[in-house]
């Protein structure tokens, strides 16, 4: 599975847009894009996945590049329960040995 | 529908003391995970099942770490004995299996401190 790389950290103002980068530049084209995310003291909650397309689901959004090395997902009107760490994952169908990293850390701010 | 459920949620134990975490997935589900997470770091595989085949336990400590998952429904990770670097937070997760896009579902986590 190709191996992602995210920031460490982002601050994002209550009620504006999160925009969270991941790059995938050795994604092959069987490997979907998936967003997780964990809130303190919980396991990693599933967000959005997407193989080529953008996507969007009652959650967030998916932009992936036409290249598909990069994607960027987006939380619409950030809210202070959205503060978690967002891991970004590559991997192909049926095959699940998912690699996490350690994501991005965002801190929605009042 | 119930999520993946785990037990216990939190354990304290002395080294060289065993320790067994359940898990039960969600119904339905022939793929189970089992993850370790250590603080400030994202989950690590330690195995995974295709309904009861253990198909990927090359990050499972075998000298001391064992699972099953009978039947090919719950399934039971234990470490005997416990050392000090054992203390994380032991996830349990499952998916549908098959090919295709494939989303896991996360219990809470077990949470081991070893003294």
């Amino acid at each position: 599975d190709a191996k992602t790389t995210q920031p460490t950290s982002m601050d994002c103002a209550e009620g504006r847009a999160a925009n969270l980068p991941c790059n995938h530049s050795t994604i092959s084209g069987n490997e979907y894009v998936y967003w997780y995310r964990q809130i303190h003291s919980q396991g990693p909650q599933y967000i959005i996945h997407g193989l080529k397309n953008n996507e969007t689901n009652e959650m967030a959004s998916l932009i992936i590049t036409e290249d598909r090395k990069s994607s960027t997902l987006i939380l619409p009107h950030a809210t202070l329960r959205d503060t978690a760490v967002y891991y970004c994952i590559a991997m192909s169908g049926g095959y699940q040995k998912v690699t996490f990293g350690t994501g991005t850390k965002l801190q929605v701010i009042p | 529908e119930a999520g993946v459920v785990q037990s216990p949620r939190y354990k304290i134990i002395e080294k060289k003391q065993p320790v067994a975490f359940w898990c039960n997935p969600i119904s339905g589900h022939n793929t189970l995970y089992w993850y370790r997470q250590n603080l400030g770091q994202g989950p690590e595989l330690l195995i995974r099942y295709e309904n009861e085949e253990a198909v990927d336990d090359s990050q499972l400590p075998k000298d001391r770490f064992s699972a099953e998952r009978l039947k090919g429904v719950d399934s039971t990770l234990k470490i005997q004995p416990a050392e000090l670097g054992d203390s994380a937070v032991y996830l349990c997760a499952s998916s549908p299996g098959g090919t295709g896009a494939n989303v896991l579902t996360f219990g809470a986590g077990s949470r081991l401190t070893v003294l």
